[in-house]
């Protein structure tokens, strides 16, 4: 398997615009996990599903963040309207075990909001 | 929620040295503690885990200890090798209601091995 693929691998955008962060997990793996990572606040995670359905979305910062996972191959996390402060790289992450089951993590998507 | 610390940010050592990073967290339900080394510009990946019915655990150079009733755990690298070079995250699971659990990450531990 080619590990877990997000796209794009970096975004550069302008305060106001959408963003679409995507996100292949590894196959057979019914978890997906969409972290944030910053300088001050590391890792956070944002919202995970688990067969497809989001389990726990307490980690979205506001309103303007959205995620879907509409089969068990993709998912996106997107950015409506982006700000400066959602600068960061954002991580998607799967695994089978759940809590308690090592986390494959993509290469991650480098965001700037300008 | 579970609120893991990590201590310290950074850490400098000689190369050969032993490295010790520590890390505590808040929720005694907590039963799972992975480490995950970040190179610069890469994502994160595990390097080792404990449960809790363990104390301790090792593989080659690294190894993990548990204490439950302290709420603690450490990450421990002997003779360090410029390669270990890294960030370092320690984490730990916690039960958020309704069926939902979440793997919660320390801040990270800035490791630098001088050669």
């Amino acid at each position: 398997d080619a590990g877990v693929i997000q796209s794009p691998r970096h975004e550069v955008t302008e305060m106001g615009q959408e963003v679409t962060l995507r996100c292949k997990p590894i196959s057979g793996h019914d978890y997906l996990f969409w972290y944030r990572q910053t300088m001050m606040r590391g890792l956070e995670l944002l919202i995970y599903f688990n067969n497809n359905v989001p389990i726990d979305d307490s980690g979205m910062p506001e309103d303007r963040f959205s995620a879907k996972m509409p089969n068990a191959s993709f998912s996106t996390l997107k950015i409506q309207p982006s700000e400066p402060r959602d600068s960061a790289v954002y991580f998607c992450a799967s695994n089978s075990g759940g809590r308690t089951g090592e986390l494959f993590f993509g290469e991650g998507s480098r965001l700037t909001v300008l | 929620g579970e609120n893991v610390e990590q201590h310290p940010s950074t850490l400098s050592v000689q190369e050969g040295d032993s490295a010790v990073i520590k890390c505590t967290y808040s929720d005694s339900a907590s039963n799972y503690f992975p480490w995950y080394k970040q190179e610069l510009g890469k994502r994160p990946q595990l390097i080792i885990d404990i449960r809790s019915n363990v104390g301790e655990k090792k593989d080659q150079r690294i190894a993990v200890t548990l204490n439950k009733t302290a709420k603690h755990f450490s990450l421990h690298i002997t003779e360090t090798q410029p390669e270990d070079s890294a960030v370092y995250f320690c984490a730990a699971t916690s039960y958020s209601g309704a069926g939902s659990y979440q793997l919660t990450f320390g801040k990270g531990t800035k490791l630098s091995v001088i050669p």
